[in-house]
């Protein structure tokens, strides 16, 4: 998982905390995103980023709010924790379209479980 | 409906032997498919790469094949290892809105000596 990182690797939380979840990268592309993987499911997008300042709704954005304040950074919270929110998050990179390899690589992910 | 769907849902191989995983897909028109290969407690890591008019990609003992036709992909893995042991996720990226990839649930392989 080269260039990303996420923080924290796990985290238990009981209904109706709040917590940040911070992904950060050193590979400078411009597109950030957050995911959930849930158990016989495949990944669903939380909400992206297209840029520094920049956010949008995915599939799955209820529950949760993000921020892209550094271009490097990209944060996923949970203002009112709830047990359906249990999941593992992932978060992923791309470069700009057009300028290279559409690949998105993938952050280690943090896994979280709601009481 | 998934858009994606893979197949089998899971499967044990001997070390040694050969295998193949399955992908149906119904997102049109894309623009590529990918194989991620992940394994357990780690981020998913991308295997193969295929734009729409390619039909075989290889990376070592991995050897993907897309028809656009039938909307099929699969991944063939050659003289398996216990290091194949993971899930193997197809993943198709939409020509339009591609930001919202389209992914399988996985295929989860298990590799036994």
């Amino acid at each position: 998982n080269a260039g990303v990182t996420q923080t924290p690797k796990f985290r238990v939380l009981k209904t109706g905390q709040s917590m940040t979840l911070l992904c950060a990268q050193d590979m400078n592309h411009e597109y950030m995103y957050w995911y959930r993987q849930d158990p016989g499911m495949g990944l669903r997008l939380i909400h992206y980023s297209v840029g520094e300042g920049t956010t949008a709704k995915g599939e799955v954005p209820d529950g949760y709010n993000v921020s892209r304040l550094k271009k490097q950074n990209f944060l996923l919270g949970l203002e009112s924790a709830a047990p359906s929110q249990t999941s593992v998050y992932f978060c992923a990179i791309r470069r700009t379209p057009g300028q290279g390899s559409s690949e998105q690589f993938f952050g280690p992910g943090t896994r979280l479980t709601v009481l | 409906k998934n858009q994606v769907e893979q197949s089998p849902q899971s499967l044990i191989i001997l070390e040694g032997k050969n295998c193949t995983l399955q992908c149906n897909y119904t997102v049109s028109p894309f623009s590529n498919l990918r194989w991620y290969k992940q394994d357990t407690g780690r981020g998913p890591v991308s295997l193969t790469i295929m734009t729409f008019s390619e039909n075989t990609k290889s990376n070592g003992r991995y050897t993907a094949t897309l028809d656009a036709d039938t909307k099929q992909s699969s991944l063939h893995i050659t003289a398996s290892q216990l290091s194949d042991s993971a899930s193997y996720i197809c993943v198709v990226i939409p020509i339009y809105g591609n930001n919202r990839l389209a992914f399988g649930k996985g295929n989860q392989v298990v590799v036994i000596p």
